[in-house]
């Protein structure tokens, strides 16, 4: 099974601009989540969403929306990009709210 | 402050060693405690979950343990390989809040032949 699938796998984009990244999970999984990655610190939860039709912030959520209009997708847009925005890009998914998470592998973005 | 905390921040050993990793956590009151392999390029995998009851848990040469008491956590790495050059991350759950992960920022594991 291909579990979950994130893309691009990395992307140079100019300040400003608008990007969304895709997370796809084939586990029928209710939860997933967006974090991001940065040197010298764990991983840190932008959005969340518990089933779903529904969504909620995590810790740095600011300048990312999500969405998920069904089980396996949950996109990250950016509306307008900033070179603070560069990180690694993680998306996991879990059952429930309280299991394991599994994780794709990463989108790497350079704001420029 | 961070409310997991792991160390060393990195470490280099020789193939064949073992090696032990350190969490202190101040999460509290929690639910379970995870520790998860990151290989470069790649997202966190799952090797050990302890909960509040449980002192030690093996994933065959991974062995993982809990102090609830002094709010520390180890994993000890046995006989290593150069496949066990990753990072490893201490994860935390709080008793609520489901989705609030507490996330250490990762000892790097280094084994070298």
């Amino acid at each position: 099974t291909a579990g979950i699938t994130q893309a691009p796998t990395s992307q140079i984009l100019a300040a400003g601009r608008s990007m969304t990244l895709r997370c796809t999970q084939d586990m029928r999984h209710n939860a997933m989540y967006w974090y991001r990655q940065d040197l010298g610190l764990g991983l840190r939860l932008i959005h969340y969403s518990n089933t779903a039709g529904t969504t909620g912030k995590g810790e740095v959520p600011d300048g990312y929306s999500v969405s998920r209009a069904n089980t396996d997708d949950f996109p990250l847009t950016l509306a307008s990009a900033v070179p603070s925005q560069t990180s690694v890009y993680f998306c996991a998914s879990s059952i429930q709210g309280d299991t394991e998470a599994f994780f794709g592998q990463g989108t790497r973005l350079t704001v420029v | 402050k961070n409310q997991v905390e792991q160390s060393p921040q990195s470490l280099i050993i020789l193939e064949g060693k073992n090696c032990t990793l350190q969490c202190n956590y101040t999460v509290s009151p929690f639910s379970n405690l995870r520790w998860y392999k990151q290989d470069t390029g790649r997202g966190p995998v799952s090797l050990t979950i302890m909960t509040f009851s449980e002192n030690t848990k093996s994933n065959g040469r991974y062995t993982a343990t809990l102090d609830a008491d002094t709010k520390q956590s180890s994993l000890h790495i046995t006989a290593s390989q150069l496949s066990d050059s990753a990072s490893y991350i201490c994860v935390v759950r709080p008793k609520t809040g489901a989705n609030n992960l507490f996330f250490g920022t990762g000892t790097r594991l280094t084994v070298i032949p």
